[in-house]
């Protein structure tokens, strides 16, 4: 069966430092993985996803995030966090073969502070 | 461009009323999810519908039926509301497609008493 970790409910950091977010899955097969953000009262936003290729994913609000195959891990990354990065996030994974389900983790609290 | 459209944004309700949450999406996907989020339990799919037509539960589908009443409009119903339904519902649609992303409407929080 396919599962999400993220081993955090919160992550604090110093605006202008760098940010990580993490994220472990399990699936049987090959994973799709994304990342959304949550921001107050707002539904999800797509941040950025890995299908293939490149280990490492940029994507959107200068993030970025690396898929380890070994770890099972999609960690999300960002060099200098700003305190309008502070929100939800949430990782999530979709079998290659699993069609239109996807399992989300129960999300991170990043808190950014000035 | 609007994108998925949920209805209402707010809503409360006593125990065994029932009402019917809204979603409509305006950019042509074939596959629509009903979620619910929890406190420290992320989101749980109640149901979602592949295409027009079909349906099928997700992880927490009882005490929730679903229709597709076309390809636009994907709407969950509560028959009677019980306080453990107390959530926040978000609708998603997406392209057919396991490589594809999904794209959520603003939620509904619901409160029974």
């Amino acid at each position: 069966a396919q599962s999400v970790a993220q081993p955090e409910d919160q992550v604090n950091v110093a605006e202008g430092n760098p940010l990580t977010v993490k994220c472990t899955y399990s699936v049987s097969g090959n994973p799709y993985l994304f990342w959304y953000v949550q921001y107050p009262n707002r539904g999800l936003q797509f941040l950025l996803k890995y299908i293939t290729g490149d280990n490492l994913v940029k994507g959107s609000y200068g993030f970025e995030a690396e898929f380890n195959k070994s770890q099972t891990s999609f960690h999300l990354k960002k060099p200098s966090a700003l305190v309008s990065d502070s929100a939800l996030y949430f990782c999530a994974v979709r079998d290659i073969d699993g069609g239109f389900k996807t399992i989300f983790g129960a999300g991170t609290r990043l808190f950014v502070k000035a | 461009n609007a994108g998925v459209t949920q209805t209402p944004k707010f809503q409360v309700l006593k125990t065994g009323q029932s009402m019917t949450l809204q979603c409509a999406q305006d950019m042509n996907h074939n596959s629509m999810y009903w979620y619910r989020q929890d406190p420290g339990m992320g989101l749980r799919l109640i149901y979602y519908s592949a295409s027009e037509g079909t349906t099928d539960k997700g992880e927490v589908p009882n005490g929730y039926n679903v229709s597709r009443l076309n390809k636009r409009e994907f709407s969950l119903r509560l028959e009677s509301a019980a306080p453990s339904q107390t959530s926040v519902y978000f609708c998603a649609s997406r392209v057919a497609g396991p490589k594809n992303i999904q794209y959520f409407g603003a939620g509904t929080r619901l409160s029974v008493l």
